[in-house]
């Protein structure tokens, strides 16, 4: 199972909106509504910001949404703060009942 | 509170072998699908594999790369998971981190516990 593919670094200025594309297969991203979005701080652990494509656990601002469309997923932070700044994974569940993340997006607040 | 605590990292010489352990609590245990993700000085996040819960027959699914060599196993009784890792190969050096999987997400993390194969 190769790794879903996201691009290596997104930046926007304090404010902008930034969308993280998130590019799999008809295996895993285009097979199943079981996308999630993960934030991990520098020396942190990964924290849960999107599961099911588009819906946000309790706690995690408004600011993060998601979507898809076919094989690609994406996580888009409107209203774009130095705290977001972070690298972000994607993750899909598989047909073949494994889970793959993505390659990971640097997210830098300019 | 959800907790999860990892255990049993170090240092190990390539072929070798070693078990990691995690401990839960402030959940029940019983009702999730555990799992075990790793990361890689500087890379990205790896998923290893995953022990379904008793409902589903603690059935156990594994990432191509460590099939054969890695087995997770859970104990109920002692709300605990684990890995153990054989063949070990200096690629598997890592941050081994248990994850609670709720739905198809993982909702909750532990720290995380280090792994290092080196000769």
């Amino acid at each position: 199972q190769s790794a879903l593919t996201q691009p290596a670094s997104v930046s926007g200025s304090p404010g902008q909106s930034i969308t993280i594309s998130c590019t799999g297969t008809s295996s895993d991203v285009g097979a199943y509504n079981f996308v999630s979005w993960y934030q991990q701080c520098p020396g942190k652990v990964p924290k849960l910001m999107i599961y099911d494509v588009s819906h946000r656990p309790s706690g995690v601002s408004n600011r993060f949404s998601g979507s898809k469309s076919g094989n690609t997923a994406s996580l888009t932070i409107s209203g774009l703060q130095a705290e977001d700044e972070a690298e972000y994974y994607c993750s899909s569940h598989t047909g073949s009942d494994t889970h793959v993340f993505g390659t990971g997006t640097k997210v830098t607040v300019l | 509170e959800v907790q999860l605590v990892e255990s049993g990292g170090g240092l190990v010489q390539p072929g070798g072998s070693l078990r990691l352990s995690c401990v839960a609590s402030g959940f029940t245990f019983t009702d999730h699908y555990m799992d075990w993700v790793r990361q890689a000085p500087g890379r990205g996040l790896e998923w290893i594999g995953r022990a379904r819960n008793k409902v589903n027959s603690y059935i156990t699914d594994y990432a191509a790369s460590v099939k054969g060599r890695f087995t997770i196993s859970r104990d109920d009784s002692k709300n605990s998971l684990y890995l153990q890792m054989n063949s070990l190969k200096i690629e598997d050096t890592a941050v081994y981190y248990c994850a609670r999987l709720t739905g198809m997400s993982f909702d909750y993390w532990g720290q995380g516990t280090l792994l290092t194969v080196s000769s």
